[in-house]
């Protein structure tokens, strides 16, 4: 069974700071793909980054970036220069193309001014 | 061009009664998914549309969930004789098909059942 598993409940970090989220994922599919989501108070969840298995260059978005290691099978999320806006919980999620996106139980992360 | 949109935004119900809670996906998405967020949770998967295809409703918790995608566009969550447990947000997702592709969530509907 795939699991996706993200063991900082709650986080925060200094505006301007960098933050990362931690994500570790069970499978044995060779080929999938990982997303992060964020979820702010508005409820509306929003992409912000996601990796396909087979690449081993690290996605980057912006002051977003991920830290793929697929023999740990770790994908943590930095987040460079937060930002008051960047408050909100992420969700790291799983597929390896099926149905069932694994979904991790969220980090909250707050961004101080 | 416009996002997923879900409606209502939120619900309050009786125990026992039926609600229905309706899903317009991304024009074009032929594939649309429906979870299900508890407090402080994860999403939980529920039911899973796309195209003419027969639904995988594996991530239905019980037969008092149904779902239909009408002319496989709009699609529509009814829970009949709800209970305190299905408080909950419930999410709807659509994609482009494939299933690798990233989806993109509507807003949620917040239930609560008293």
């Amino acid at each position: 069974a795939q699991t996706v598993t993200q063991s900082q409940p709650e986080m925060s970090v200094q505006e301007a700071e960098t933050v990362t989220l931690s994500c570790t994922y069970d499978t044995s599919e060779n080929n999938y793909y990982l997303f992060w989501y964020k979820q702010p108070p508005s409820r509306q969840m929003i992409l912000v980054i996601r990796q396909e298995a087979y690449k081993q260059q690290n996605a980057t978005e912006n002051r977003f970036s991920v830290n793929f290691q697929k023999a740990a099978k770790s994908f943590s999320l930095k987040i460079s220069d937060s930002q008051l806006g960047d408050t909100a919980m992420y969700f790291c999620a799983f597929n390896h193309g099926n149905n069932d996106m694994r979904f991790g139980a969220g980090t909250r992360l707050t961004v101080k001014p | 061009g416009a996002g997923v949109s879900q409606s209502p935004s939120n619900k309050v119900t009786e125990k026992g009664k039926d609600v229905e809670l309706r899903c317009d996906p991304i024009s074009g998405h032929t594939a649309l998914y429906w979870y299900r967020q508890s407090l402080g949770q994860g999403l939980e998967f529920l039911i899973y549309f796309q195209g003419n295809s027969a639904p995988d409703k594996s991530g239905l918790p019980s037969d008092r969930f149904s779902a239909e995608r009408t002319g496989g566009s709009v699609s529509t969550l009814t829970i009949q004789r709800t209970q305190q447990e299905d408080s909950a947000v419930y999410l709807c997702a659509s994609s482009r098909g494939q299933l690798q592709e990233t989806q993109y969530f509507g807003p949620g509907t917040r239930l609560l059942v008293l």
